[in-house]
């Protein structure tokens, strides 16, 4: 089973700074299927990315991904406040789908 | 406009059998582009894959839960279920149900419902 670990754990910055998540897979990930999902509190989480780097429909341009093998990157280019949420990465591989723990992006 | 929406017991008993339905609107569950799966999450805690299932027949479990849980597909009500058999209270979480993409990404959710395990 593929462990993904995200990093930070937490995420402190101001509206307008710049984002940068990390999830990093215990062994390496086909891109094709590797998401990002932000969740806010009392929601269900929403698919921002897929195959690494595609937005979801309606995601807005300063989110992007990128990554390859056992290390991908969830950045926003510039932090509106409604950004502010935990965002998850999830793998798929040998029919199996496992998500990072979590990082929370919180207002500075 | 795709939609899913969970029904079922918001409490469960220790040792009992946690079920879940998941209703599903603007699309059927028998085409074979899509899976149809469960997450959990527990209070203040991280999400949890359950286990996928799809019209061809194949159905997915989280190793950690296989021995417990069972996937179904009712096409003729147009929803899925989620049966979890001798739950505790581990087991509380908010429960969510999800579509499953060529790609395994998730891009529809329910709401998600709470479900205590509490005597």
């Amino acid at each position: 089973e593929i462990v993904l670990t995200q990093s930070p754990g937490t995420l402190s910055l101001s509206p307008g700074e710049r984002a940068t998540l990390s999830c990093r897979a215990s062994q390496g990930v086909n891109p094709s299927y590797l998401a990002w999902y932000q969740q806010k509190p009392g929601q269900p989480p929403r698919l921002l990315i897929y195959s690494a780097s595609s937005r979801a429909a309606g995601v807005p341009d300063r989110f992007s991904g990128r990554g390859s093998g056992t290390d991908f990157t969830l950045t926003i280019s510039r932090l509106e406040p409604e950004d502010f949420a935990v965002y998850y990465c999830q793998q798929f591989s040998n029919s199996l789908h496992t998500f990072g723990q979590g990082t929370k992006l919180e207002i500075k | 406009q795709l939609q899913l929406q969970e029904s079922g017991p918001g409490l469960v008993k220790p040792s009992e059998t946690l079920s879940l339905t998941c209703t599903v609107s603007g699309d059927s569950i028998s085409s074979s582009s899509y899976s149809w799966g469960w997450i959990r999450q527990p209070p203040g805690q991280g999400l949890e894959w359950i286990g996928n299932s799809s019209y061809s027949g194949s159905t997915y479990y989280n190793p950690s839960l296989r021995s417990r849980a069972t996937l179904s597909l009712d096409t003729s009500k147009n929803h899925f279920s989620l049966k979890l058999t001798s739950v505790t209270a581990a087991d509380t979480a908010v429960y969510y149900c999800a579509r499953s993409g060529s790609y395994a990404f998730l891009d529809y959710w329910g709401q998600g419902s709470l479900v205590t395990v509490s005597s």
